[in-house]
């Protein structure tokens, strides 16, 4: 089993829809979340970070963290079609010079005009 | 350049040949990451660098793979006797500091490496 499991799609959505990607993992030491957005063929770039339990809010994106459920989720709201890529949730434990991310294998997402 | 930089882009090779892939990070990033991706798997973390030391090196499939870091710079990953499972897209990711909880790393734009 993988220390964190997300679903890969594909998943199409109409333009202005709300958006809801997610991931659950088994490692009760990871306490750094992170959503990360990669275009085609382009390399992956920080979309939200957020630290322990609890919700962070940027624009139109909203990235929740429920550690007693091991469940992360990332919210689009008024999905456009330029937020079409792949989305990777990451995560990492908080001792220090444990340095790498572990990430899910990525929600390939298509917003539809 | 601003960003990571990465070469080649591209790379086919054929099985058991040796093969080198160059990362350039951000000037001033003292961490400097390697992963793979392949269709499917998501990011494989392979190693980590501080400086030209590797404190974690736990990632690498084989020892075929090997990677080093010269002048807390330029990173090469060499590949020898590749195999066809080797073919994957290679990132190269930097930061700015070790102990970073950010999660800011800045990714390449990979090397894709082919093994026929």
């Amino acid at each position: 089993q993988k220390e964190v499991e997300q679903d890969p799609g594909p998943l199409s959505v109409p333009e202005g829809a709300i958006v809801s990607l997610n991931c659950t993992y088994s490692n009760s030491a990871f306490q750094y979340f992170m959503w990360y957005r990669q275009y085609s063929r382009k390399g992956p770039e920080l979309l939200m970070y957020t630290y322990s339990s609890g919700n962070k809010e940027d624009g139109r994106f909203t990235a929740q963290v429920d550690k007693s459920s091991k469940y992360i989720s990332l919210f689009i709201r008024d999905s456009q079609p330029s937020d079409s890529a792949t989305y990777l949730c990451a995560m990492k434990g908080s001792n220090f010079g444990n340095e790498k991310l572990t990430f899910g294998t990525g929600t390939r997402l298509t917003i539809i005009p | 350049g601003a960003g990571v930089s990465q070469s080649p882009s591209n790379k086919v090779t054929e099985k058991g040949k040796d093969v080198e892939l160059r990362c350039d990070p951000i000037s001033g990033h003292t961490a400097l990451y390697w992963y793979r991706q392949s269709l499917g798997q998501g990011l494989e973390f392979l190693i980590y660098f501080q400086g030209n030391s590797a404190p974690d090196k736990s990632g690498l499939p084989s020892d075929r793979f090997s990677a080093e870091r010269t002048g807390g710079s330029v990173s090469t990953l060499t590949i020898q006797r590749t195999q066809q499972e080797d073919s994957a897209v290679y990132l190269c990711a930097s930061s700015l500091s070790y102990g970073v909880t950010t999660g800011e790393l800045f990714f390449g734009e990979g090397s894709r490496l082919t093994v026929l």
